[in-house]
C-alpha cells in the first residue's frame, strides 16, 4: 500500500460529460502529481501541485483542470469527455520534488 | 515525440536468470533516471533511481547501469524470481526548480519469470 488514495476506482460515463477524480496524498507529502496511462500513449505526465500551487504542467488538455486544496488533497476535473479520454488516471505524491508513491488509479471509461 | 525509448517490449526469463531492460534518451537536459515496477491493477512503484554523476547503482538484486555519453541506461535484475514478473518502466526527468516530478516514461517492458 503506497499510502496514496484515489477515488473512485472505476468511472463509466458518456461522451460530453464531466467527471472529477480525487486524490489524497501520503501523510506529510506536499506534492501531488497526475498521470494518464493509456495503451497508445503510455504514461503521460499531466500536472503537478505543491502545497496548493501549480508547479509543473505537461500535456494536459484545456478540457482538463486540477487543483490542490488546503488539506492537500487534489482533484482532477475532466470535461467535455471524448472516447479517447478513456484511460487509467494515476495520482502520485512525494517530497523533495519526486513522484515516489503512486496511487492505485482511477479507470475512466467513456462510452 | 517519444523522448525515452525502452526495449524490449516483453522479456521471458527463467528463475535465477538475469533480466536486462534497456532505455535510451534524447534530451541531454535529463538528469534523473528512475525505474518503476508495476503489477497488474496497481500503480507504478519506484524501484531504484540514478543521477548521471554515477555510472552504476545497486540495491539488492536490482542494478542500474548508466552511460552518459551514449545516453543510455539499463536495469539489471539478478537472480530473477517469479515474484519479479511485472511491467517495468524507465523514466527520465529534468530538474525544474526543485522538482523531478515531471517524468517522461518509456513504453514499458513486460517481464515474465518462469519458475
Amino acid at each position: 500500500d503506497s499510502g496514496v488514495t484515489q477515488t473512485p476506482k472505476h468511472l463509466i460515463t458518456a461522451t460530453g460529460q464531466r467527471v472529477t477524480l480525487r486524490c489524497s496524498p501520503r501523510s506529510g507529502d506536499l506534492s501531488v502529481y497526475w498521470y494518464q496511462q493509456s495503451l497508445d500513449q503510455g504514461l503521460q505526465f499531466l500536472i503537478q501541485y505543491y502545497n496548493g500551487e501549480e508547479r509543473a504542467k505537461g500535456n494536459i488538455l484545456e478540457r482538463f483542470s486540477a487543483q490542490q486544496f488546503p488539506d492537500l488533497h487534489s482533484e482532477l476535473n475532466l470535461s467535455s469527455l471524448e472516447l479517447g479520454d478513456s484511460a487509467l488516471y494515476f495520482c502520485a505524491s512525494g517530497t523533495s520534488g519526486l513522484a515516489r508513491y503512486f496511487g492505485p488509479g482511477t479507470r475512466l471509461t467513456v462510452l | 515525440q517519444q523522448q525515452v525509448k525502452q526495449s524490449p517490449q516483453s522479456l521471458i526469463v527463467q528463475k535465477g536468470g538475469i533480466s536486462i531492460i534497456n532505455c535510451a534518451y534524447e534530451n541531454t537536459a535529463f538528469d534523473y533516471f528512475p525505474w518503476y515496477q508495476q503489477f497488474p491493477g496497481k500503480g507504478p512503484a519506484l524501484l531504484i533511481a540514478i543521477r548521471p554523476d554515477v555510472s552504476e547503482k545497486k540495491e539488492g538484486r536490482f542494478t542500474i547501469s548508466f552511460n552518459k555519453s551514449a545516453k543510455q541506461f539499463s536495469l539489471h535484475i539478478m537472480d530473477s524470481q517469479p515474484g519479479d514478473s511485472a511491467t517495468y518502466f524507465c523514466a527520465a526527468s529534468e530538474k525544474g526548480g526543485t522538482s523531478y516530478g515531471k517524468l517522461t516514461f518509456g513504453q514499458g517492458t513486460i517481464l515474465t519469470v518462469h519458475p
